[in-house]
């Protein structure tokens, strides 16, 4: 069955740390990929997102990902992060085939931040 | 901006009882969706609809149903509430093509007694 593997399920960093978080996922075909978070107490909201051309990809608030398809990863980067990224991030996936727009959620990574 | 709205944000319900959760989306958007979070096991979805009176199962199906008569509006029914439906529901809407954005509401925390 498809799936989303996020490992690292709470991380937490010093402000004007570099973060990375882990997103792997089980399918050989077509994908397109999207990171979302969740900020306290707000709607999940699309960080990025990623389906053709250039496999770097730059989302809202410094964020970006790398689609590496020989890993199945899409990793989610920040190079210096603030005390207002503390929040839950999902990676998800859709697969071609699986019908349109129709995502997997990894099981998410709650980021905390320390001033 | 696309603005999904839930009915309520909090629900407190007895077992056995039918529970209606309502979605409404103002951005035209064909595809319509209603997922469940729980901590450690991210977001999983329930159905979804594409078009007025259609429907797929998603992912975990069993005890829910929902309804689409009109394109701006996605309810979602348990039938039957048991306690291991107490969880947060989220609904989300999106135009129609696989690359497109999906838009979440704000969720409602149902707890089923």
């Amino acid at each position: 069955a498809q799936s989303v593997s996020q490992h690292n399920h709470h991380v937490i960093l010093s402000e004007a740390a570099s973060l990375e978080l882990g997103c792997n996922y089980s399918y050989g075909g077509t994908v397109n990929l999207f990171w979302y978070v969740q900020y306290p107490g707000q709607h999940l909201q699309l960080l990025l997102k990623y389906f053709s051309g250039d496999p770097l990809v730059k989302g809202i608030k410094g964020f970006e990902a790398e689609f590496i398809k020989s890993k199945f990863s899409f990793n989610l980067r920040k190079p210096s992060v603030q005390w207002s990224d503390t929040a839950e991030y999902f990676c998800a996936v859709n697969a071609y085939g699986r019908g349109p727009n129709k995502l997997i959620f990894g099981t998410g990574t709650l980021l905390a931040v320390q001033p | 901006d696309v603005k999904v709205t839930q009915s309520s944000r909090y629900l407190v319900k007895r077992t056995g009882e039918k529970v209606f959760l309502e979605c409404v989306q103002d951005m035209d958007h064909e595809n319509m969706f209603w997922y469940r979070q729980d901590p450690g096991l991210g977001l999983r979805l329930i159905y979804f609809s594409y078009d007025v009176k259609m429907k797929e199962k998603g992912d975990i199906p069993e005890g829910y149903s929902v309804s689409r008569e009109k394109k701006e509006r996605f309810s979602l029914i348990l039938e039957s509430a048991s306690t291991n439906q107490t969880s947060m529901y989220l609904c989300a809407s999106s135009l129609g093509t696989a690359q497109e954005t999906q838009y979440f509401g704000p969720g409602t925390r149902l707890l089923v007694l």
